[in-house]
């Protein structure tokens, strides 16, 4: 069955610290991957997504994520986190064929000290 | 910009109280989801339609109904509320098939006494 794994519930980092949040995920095909972040009493916003080619990929915001299939991983990476970063984070993998139906993990909050 | 609007962000309801959710969307997408959202568990699909009248079961449909009469709005409805429904729900749309961006509302904090 698909599922998706965030293993850090809670993450304090300082800010101007590096920033990464990890991802694994059960899929049986080629992932369709997601990060999206939700900010205090707001909805969802995409970050990033991956779908083919370069394993890299960068996303908004200054944030970017690196597939790897051999760890079924997807993390999100950030050089220099911002105190306006502090939000919750969710990994998600998309259903092929499935009217683009998402499988979200339960999420990290992520707190930035100053 | 992509809008999808829930109309009521905060709700107080009482047991056995029906529930409406509603949700609309302003760029024609075919796709319109219904997640409940809580601690430690995510998001978790409740229903979703791919197209006018049509819909299907998420993964926790259970104690949910939703309808799609136009395209742009998509509604969700508690039969009989019940304290266990106290929860987050966030509205979704998008357009086409798996990878393409889905649009969030800012979400409906519903609490049943």
């Amino acid at each position: 069955a698909q599922s998706v794994t965030q293993p850090d519930i809670h993450i304090t980092v300082s800010e101007g610290a590096s920033l990464e949040l990890r991802c694994n995920y059960s899929y049986g095909a080629t992932p369709y991957l997601f990060w999206y972040v939700q900010s205090p009493g707001q909805g969802l916003q995409l970050l990033l997504k991956y779908f083919s080619g370069d394993t890299l990929v960068q996303g908004i915001k200054g944030f970017e994520a690196e597939f790897k299939r051999s760890q079924s991983s997807f993390n999100l990476r950030k050089p220099s986190v911002h105190w306006s970063d502090a939000a919750e984070y969710f990994c998600a993998v998309g259903i092929v064929g499935g009217y683009n139906k998402l499988i979200f993990g339960a999420g990290t909050r992520l707190a930035v000290h100053p | 910009d992509v809008k999808v609007t829930q109309s009521s962000r905060y709700l107080v309801k009482r047991t056995g109280e029906k529930v409406f959710l509603e949700c609309v969307q302003d760029m024609d997408h075919e796709n319109m989801f219904w997640y409940r959202q809580d601690p430690g568990l995510g998001l978790r699909l409740i229903y979703f339609s791919y197209d006018v009248k049509m819909k299907e079961k998420g993964d926790i449909p259970e104690g949910y109904s939703v309808s799609r009469e136009k395209k742009e709005r998509f509604s969700l409805i508690l039969e009989s509320a019940s304290t266990n429904q106290t929860s987050m729900y966030l509205c979704a749309s998008s357009t086409g098939g798996v990878g393409n961006t889905i649009y969030f509302g800012e979400g409906s904090w519903l609490t049943v006494v």
